[in-house]
């Protein structure tokens, strides 16, 4: 089947750092991705719609100026953590569609990427 | 180590009749379990979740899960599909000794008029 994969899959940087994770969908293009993020022992919860080719949107509450997403490509989307804090320290997850047509369309989840923020 | 399957990648039902989606995991640890629905192209919603409180857990549009550790089970029902219902719903699996969650791949939904 279909995998996303996410590169770091763990990173660990200093407060004010910039950490940039990678998405890509490694077998098919995607011209849709998500980014989510995970607090400890809680639910998931959806940051940004990433759209290839046009800017991300972004859910209420997710500071785009921190969280830049950049979809250049139908196989690959980045999501930069700016200037990190601790409080950015999370497990970050991305999804992508396969599929030629809504009823087809099928959502592969990467494994995540743990960052923690010093 | 944590694993999630959901049984079916497909179910179809008749709209009025009810909806069973089913889970089984398996978790070294007590687990956390959560229902997740997906609409066309839209993000991830969580329908409900298991945190080692009662063992029937009541979600949203009237969706709920039963958590059977006995059988190993967290499947989810509703008693009467609506059309809006139709979507993709994962289970997934969170041990509280860590914090990696893990995915089901997903339960197609189709509501027949």
């Amino acid at each position: 089947g279909a995998v996303v994969s996410q590169h770091p899959s763990r990173v660990i940087c200093k407060s004010g750092t910039s950490v940039k994770i990678e998405c890509r969908s490694l077998d098919f293009q995607a011209t849709t991705m998500f980014w989510y993020r995970q607090f400890p022992k809680q639910s998931l919860m959806l940051m940004a719609t990433s759209n290839e080719g046009s800017k991300a949107t972004y859910e209420q509450g997710v500071e785009k100026d921190k969280f830049l997403i950049n979809h250049a490509s139908l196989t690959l989307s980045t999501l930069t953590v700016t200037s990190a804090h601790p409080e950015d320290s999370s497990f970050y997850i991305c999804s992508a569609y396969e599929g030629a047509s809504a009823d087809q369309e099928t959502q592969y989840f990467g494994p995540g990427t743990r960052l923690l923020v010093l | 180590a944590q694993s999630v399957t959901q049984l079916d990648s497909h179910v179809s039902v008749s709209e009025g009749t009810p909806v069973l989606l089913r889970c089984n995991y398996s978790s070294s640890y007590s687990p956390s379990l959560f229902w997740y629905v997906q609409h066309p192209n839209k993000g991830l919603q969580l329908l409900l979740k298991y945190t080692s409180a009662a063992t029937l857990v009541k979600g949203i549009n009237g969706f709920e899960a039963e958590f059977k550790k006995s059988e190993t089970s967290f499947h989810l029902t509703k008693p009467s599909a609506h059309m809006s219902d139709a979507a993709e719903y994962f289970c997934v699996v969170s041990d509280r000794g860590d914090d990696k969650i893990i995915f089901g791949k997903g339960t197609r939904l189709h509501i027949l008029p």
